[in-house]
């Protein structure tokens, strides 16, 4: 079947704009996972969602970023006022029960650039 | 929170040479450890993983080892290829997945 798939893949804006990233996880998967990865920088983890819900959301760096998955499929983050060093490649990734060990499959990312 | 550290940062290796890339991890807990390859622009792309109760798994051409002692795990490629050339993430999960910060590997043909 697809795989994950995220929307927009390029995003242009301006600083203390608002914007939303979108997210379509492999279907069936009832884990949904947000990475940001800056230039050189391997993934580094956002929020996790098992279900509907925010399972972990320790990774999100204030509170300009929150994520919702409101049917527990199709995710969107949302960033508010955004600053320059938000650009970066914001990746997402499924799997299928959320496990520790469970393989997690990603998107192509959306590339962010403030400017 | 779970730390990883990755080596080395850059890797050149003539084709049909062998790639050795180390990590090491910080939480004792941490029981899941995949890699992922990563092409230029692309998406990381799950290449081999090792769970806890393993100390060793092959992939043909791919290789890990765990040893959870030392806290440490390393990728093997044998036999390289040009299309080997790629970027390396490993990563540890026990509540969420940390990455290591990568190893750019050059296969020269």
């Amino acid at each position: 079947g697809a795989g994950v798939s995220q929307t927009p893949s390029n995003k242009v804006t301006e600083k203390g704009k608002y914007v939303e990233l979108r997210c379509d996880p492999i279907s069936g998967h009832t884990a949904l996972y947000w990475y940001r990865q800056s230039l050189g920088q391997g993934p580094e983890f956002l929020i996790y969602f098992q279900g509907t819900g925010a399972a972990d959301d320790s990774g999100l760096p204030n509170d300009r970023f929150f994520a919702v998955r409101p049917e527990g499929s199709v995710s969107t983050l949302k960033i508010q006022r955004t600053e320059r060093g938000d650009s970066a490649v914001y990746l997402c990734a499924s799997s299928a029960n959320g496990g520790a060990t469970d393989t997690q499959y990603f998107g192509p990312g959306t590339r962010l650039t403030v400017l | 929170g779970e730390n990883v550290e990755q080596h080395p940062s850059t890797l050149s290796v003539q084709e049909g040479d062998s790639a050795v890339i180390k990590c090491t991890y910080s939480d004792s807990a941490s029981n899941y450890f995949p890699w992922y390859k990563q092409e230029l622009g692309k998406r990381p792309q799950l290449i081999i993983d090792i769970r806890s109760n393993v100390g060793e798994k092959k992939d043909q051409r791919i290789a890990v080892t765990l040893n959870k002692t030392a806290k440490h795990f390393s990728l093997h490629i044998t036999e390289t290829q040009p299309e080997d050339s790629a970027v390396y993430f490993c990563a540890a999960t026990y509540n969420d997945m940390r990455f290591g910060a990568g190893t750019r590997l050059t296969v020269k043909p």
